[in-house]
């Protein structure tokens, strides 16, 4: 089945420490997108990449870094600095490209990091 | 800028009654309008969307919308809840930058038996 996989599910870590989280599709899509999720404020764009080797910006991108090197894999690193890193961490992707109706993000499970 | 409003935290119906969960939305252009349901420690999943055409837009789950372009609102109906459709539900728009989906902060919808 054709679909999104995160990993890992629930990830512990120290202050101080980088931590990267994966994302891997295998629907074909051009586009791959970073949410973080935080109780009460809904879902913020972390990085989203259009197409391989490019990624932009989203709203919360700094303490933040991404790569695109296959279309298939967008993993996302936590550093150091970002200050309250503890949240749960939604990868997606959608065709991209294309204005139309056809473009409907697609979500993995879900990653929960924390911050000890 | 775009932004998307569901001005409601939590919304509680008993089994089989309506539901209705509220979205408001701010776009540049023509509206791509989204809901999403969300279980716990989940990803979001797709329900339906707007994208042009018969303001009533069908989804999954028996769940439907009514786009309002006047009043700019995207509301999530349902004729008769189940126990089994409480969950997180977020409502989204897709901006100019076709690739830039924006999120309301979600409506807990609660259903009682």
């Amino acid at each position: 089945d054709g679909g999104i996989t995160q990993s890992p599910k629930y990830l512990f870590r120290k202050e101080g420490q980088n931590v990267t989280l994966s994302c891997e599709q295998n629907l074909n899509h051009d586009a791959m997108y970073w949410y973080r999720q935080d109780p009460g404020q809904g879902l913020r764009l972390i990085y989203y990449s259009q197409i391989v080797n490019d990624f932009q910006k989203g709203d919360i991108a700094e303490g933040y870094s991404v790569s695109r090197e296959k279309k298939e894999s967008f993993p996302l690193t936590v550093t150091s600095a970002q200050k309250n890193p503890t949240a749960f961490y939604l990868c997606a992707s959608s065709i991209g490209r294309v204005a139309s109706g056809a473009n409907v993000l697609t979500f993995g499970a879900g990653s929960r990091l924390t911050v000890l | 800028a775009q932004s998307v409003a569901q001005p409601e935290d939590q919304v509680n119906v008993a089994e089989g009654n309506p539901l209705t969960v509220k979205c408001t939305y701010s776009v540049s252009g023509n509206p791509y309008l989204f809901w999403y349901v969300q279980y716990p420690n989940r990803g979001l999943q797709f329900l339906l969307k707007y994208i042009t055409g018969d303001n009533l837009v069908k989804g999954s789950y028996g769940f439907e919308a009514e786009f309002n372009k006047s009043q700019t609102s995207f509301h999530l109906k349902k004729p008769s809840a189940l126990v089994s459709d409480s969950a997180l539900y977020f409502c989204a728009v897709r901006g100019p930058d076709f690739n830039k989906f924006y999120f309301g902060s979600g409506t807990k919808l609660n259903v009682k038996p």
